[in-house]
């Protein structure tokens, strides 16, 4: 999964709860995403990065927020977690913005009960 | 919303055989990739088109585009077992999308032994 990782890989948490997944990468990329996977909705941008401190929102941000204080960080943070952010959480990496491919991690599955 | 939709939805073929996979998209796009994904796993990408290209080639991977019909189409010539997977097409439309890609819902293919 080229030098990407995500932890937890999976996680439980109640309505109401903040939660933070963490996003590592051991290949100095610039850019950094946050998606989600829902059946029937495909893949979501969350939110991206492309560079440290330097965030942008993408399609589906309403409710998280992220951090990027180094270049092999990149966090998500579901504020006050909700039953419908129960999701496949995917991180990937890029050299640059275009026109080259992204990296993913192998996913956290969260659960809000 | 979905940049790319792919066409069918679900395929299921005997090993050996060839498989396509359709893709549409609605707005000019920089390039379109094509990415697999295996049960429980994340993201790979396989190949990179670019708008001036109309034919690349895989290994056993050809894809195609028109660009004037808005559509790309992902062959597995000679499938395997292994290629079983759910298939994602995601455009890049350049400056007008800050350079973020856009995936479709995939097509899942089943290759029978």
């Amino acid at each position: 999964d080229a030098g990407i990782t995500q932890s937890p890989r999976h996680k439980v948490t109640e309505t109401g709860t903040p939660v933070t997944l963490r996003c590592h990468q051991t290949e100095n990329h610039r850019y950094m995403y946050w998606y989600r996977q829902d059946p029937g909705h495909g893949l979501r941008l969350i939110h991206y990065s492309y560079g440290v401190k330097d965030t942008d929102k993408g399609e589906v941000s309403d409710g998280y927020s992220v951090s990027r204080s180094k270049t092999e960080d990149f966090l998500l943070t579901l504020e006050s977690a909700t039953s419908s952010q129960t999701s496949v959480y995917f991180c990937a990496i890029s050299e640059s913005a275009r026109p080259y491919e992204q990296y993913f991690g192998p996913g956290t599955r969260l659960t809000v009960t | 919303s979905q940049q790319g939709e792919e066409d069918p939805q679900a395929l299921s073929i005997q090993e050996g055989e060839n498989a396509t996979m359709n893709c549409s998209y609605k707005t000019s796009i920089n390039n379109l990739q094509w990415y697999r994904q295996n049960s429980g796993r994340g993201l790979v990408h396989l190949i990179l088109i670019r708008s001036n290209e109309r034919e690349k080639h895989s290994g056993r991977l050809r894809v195609t585009l028109d660009t004037s019909k808005k559509s790309s189409s992902l062959l597995i010539t000679a499938s395997r077992a292994a290629d079983t997977a759910s298939y994602f097409c995601a455009t890049d439309a350049g400056v007008d999308s800050n350079y973020k890609l856009t995936f479709g819902k995939g097509t899942l293919l089943t290759v029978n032994p």
